[in-house]
């Protein structure tokens, strides 16, 4: 059992380049988030996706788009990376919105030059 | 902006040693209070979700309860291992969605 799979696990990216972010699960959860997670600011909600068809921004989502390309597959995109969007990103799942446990998949390093 | 405080931010104790992890959150209107562990270069693994309506939950040698009223939830664990070192998070849920702490770094001396 899977759970929640994001791709790639690392990356590097010079200022400008663009780059999509997967994430799916296999668990049929209705919601998928993407959080990123940096030292001394704890875990921040970039979009979420509360249900299959729809998207909302969470905390921090300038820079960023998402695609909830069906119900297990989440995207994120950067379209002109920075070097402030340095960090580890984690996509997370939940059955619903509201009441249920978050699972995370194991997280994405990436840095830009 | 709800707000999720974790005292102390690292702690490090005897194996063996019960012990007591805390979390304040500012919200009035929790939906539940989750509790997670980070594993260095790994996601987030739940330990334990407590609804609003709940006080405490158990699993195994992990306790976890709830106070509203005081906006605190504490984390219990019980004849600590190494295996338990981590970073342990609290999240809680209100109306505008899950606020993380920024975790306590735990360390269980061999």
């Amino acid at each position: 059992n899977a759970g929640v799979t994001q791709t790639p696990k690392f990356q590097v990216l010079k200022t400008g380049q663009s780059m999509t972010l997967q994430c799916a699960q296999d668990m049929n959860h209705n919601s998928m988030y993407w959080y990123r997670q940096d030292p001394g600011m704890g875990l921040r909600l970039i979009y979420y996706s509360a249900s299959e068809g729809t998207t909302d921004k969470g905390e921090v989502p300038n820079g960023y788009n998402v695609s909830r390309l069906n119900k297990r597959e989440f995207s994120l995109r950067l379209e002109s990376a920075a070097p402030s969007q340095t960090s580890v990103y984690f996509c997370a799942s939940s059955e619903l919105w509201s009441n249920e446990k978050l699972f995370f998949g194991s997280g994405t390093q990436l840095s830009v030059l | 902006k709800q707000e999720v405080t974790q005292i102390p931010a690292a702690l490090s104790v005897p194996e063996g040693e019960n012990l007591v992890l805390n979390c304040s959150f500012t919200d009035s209107a929790i939906y539940n209070l989750q509790w997670f562990r980070q594993d260095p270069g790994k996601g987030l693994t739940s330990l334990l979700l407590i609804q609003s309506s709940q006080r405490e939950q158990t699993s195994g040698r992990l306790n976890a309860s709830l106070d509203k009223s005081s906006g605190r939830s504490t984390l219990y664990i019980a004849a600590s291992q190494p295996g338990d070192s981590a970073t342990y998070l609290c999240a809680e849920r209100g109306a505008d969605g899950l606020t993380f702490g920024k975790g306590t770094h735990l360390i269980i001396q061999p």
